[in-house]
């Protein structure tokens, strides 16, 4: 049972560039949400999923782009790059999205934008 | 929308003493839930103790306690006998339960242990 993976851990990328971060999970949870954590601000949601093939925009959704074919899995997408993107991107998933459950994190991924 | 407040940047306590975070909230709901967060250096976010806002009685956990002061919405956490592996930041989160998909976090206290 590996809970949350994220990959990759560290990524550098050019102004203009595209990536896509990879979630899983392996705990058959509904939910799963992509956060950004920067310097003095905590972690913010970007968008998240209440369920395979569904997708919602959270706080701080511009610039971004999700996916959610699998249940297991939640891409995000950069499609170009901006300095401004420059952060910890956090994964979490969970059985519901209110009340005391517990979401999960991953370990985390630092991105960097030059 | 509802903002949480950590207004202690860093703290530090000796170890097996005791130490506590401070956290405040602001929101015009009756029913959420509150929770914090531990990360240490390894950056993964670790649940400590979680609270729902109409049980009046404070969540306990081992080593770690809440006083929930609904009515002055406050929200803090006492550690009591520090560890070494206690250090970290800890980030206090609420969360609604009326159909608010996200947590709203605080920007987190570093706790230091002094050996």
């Amino acid at each position: 049972n590996a809970g949350v993976t994220q990959t990759p851990k560290f990524r550098v990328l050019k102004t203009g560039q595209s990536m896509t971060l990879l979630c899983a999970q392996d705990m058959n949870h509904e939910y799963m949400y992509w956060y950004r954590q920067d310097p003095g601000m905590g972690l913010r949601l970007i968008h998240y999923s209440v369920g395979e093939g569904t997708t919602a925009k959270g706080e701080v959704p511009d610039g971004y782009n999700v996916s959610r074919l699998k249940k297991q899995n939640f891409l995000l997408g950069l499609e170009s790059a901006a300095p401004s993107q420059t952060s910890v991107y956090f994964c979490a998933s969970s059985y519901h999205r209110t009340g005391l459950n517990e979401q999960y994190f991953g370990p985390g991924t630092r991105l960097t934008v030059t | 929308a509802q903002t949480v407040t950590q207004s202690q940047p860093e703290m530090s306590v000796q170890e097996a003493e005791t130490v506590t975070l401070s956290c405040t909230y602001d929101t015009s709901e009756s029913d959420y839930y509150l929770f914090w967060y531990k990360q240490p250096p390894s950056r993964q976010m670790i649940l400590v103790i979680r609270q729902e806002a109409y049980k009046q009685q404070n969540a306990t956990e081992n080593r770690f306690s809440v006083n929930f002061q609904k009515a002055a919405k406050s929200f803090s956490l006492k550690i009591s006998d520090s560890q070494l592996g206690d250090a970290a930041m800890y980030f206090c989160a609420y969360r609604s339960n009326f159909g608010n998909e996200k947590l709203t976090f605080g920007t987190g206290t570093r706790l230091t242990i002094i050996p």
